[in-house]
């Protein structure tokens, strides 16, 4: 119940393209939803986060979309740029604790 | 900005050694994390801390130990090393409880283990 499911584990994108990466959890305990970018040789650095009383949130070309009902949110990477090749971890997080429940991440390269 | 300072990048060590990983934070964050990465696995919590001296065990403790004596830095003790502890360790702070704030990692300390 502690999960969070990525899919998928790598992607391919053409530059200009859209990149989708999904990620789902079973607790409804959770509410708050990150999403953490890591380039080669680099810690992870928060991206974009949402929290369940929203069904999407958008910064830039990123957008978060959630389905509180199916228990599931995906990142959504609008006009993928090869600068964006990274690894993303979709994670968890509940008010009530001080643990972060993350995703296996998604090697993701955008071909330019 | 928030910098979290991770002492040592790349360590080779032998089998039996004991390891010892530091994290310093200037931000004066109330909680501290050790994660493992490795490919395929994602990002495991290993040991947080939520204040000086106090510490409490994640999902993957098991062969690890910490110390935090002073708030700014937490510390990743392996008492005896083995081969499956290469891996990418990862320091964190934050301010807040998870469901409330973001988390600051360092770069990372990756470990091999001969």
């Amino acid at each position: 119940q502690q999960q969070v499911k990525q899919s998928p584990q790598s992607l391919i994108v053409q530059k200009g393209g859209i990149s989708i990466i999904n990620c789902a959890y079973e607790n409804t305990a959770f509410d708050y939803f990150p999403w953490y970018q890591q380039f080669p040789g680099k810690g992870p650095a928060l991206l974009i986060a949402i929290r369940p009383d929203v069904s999407e949130k958008k910064e830039g070309r990123f957008t978060i979309s959630f389905n509180k009902s199916a228990k599931q949110f995906s990142l959504h990477i609008m006009d993928s740029q090869p600068g964006d090749s990274a690894t993303y971890f979709c994670a968890a997080g509940s008010s009530g604790t001080y643990k972060y429940i993350f995703g296996t991440g998604t090697r993701l390269k955008v071909l330019a | 900005d928030v910098k979290v300072t991770q002492s040592s990048r790349y360590l080779v060590k032998r089998t039996g050694e004991k390891v010892f990983l530091e994290c310093v934070q200037d931000m004066d964050h109330e909680n501290m994390f050790w994660y493992r990465q490795d490919p395929g696995l994602g990002l495991r919590l290993i040991y947080f801390s939520y204040d000086v001296k106090m510490k409490e065990k994640g999902d993957i403790p098991e062969g690890y130990s910490v110390s935090r004596e002073k708030k700014e830095r937490f510390s990743l003790i392996l008492e005896s090393a083995s081969t499956n502890q290469t891996s990418m360790y990862l320091c964190a702070s934050s301010l807040n409880l998870a469901g409330t704030g973001e988390l600051f990692f360092g770069e990372g300390s990756r470990l091999t283990v001969l």
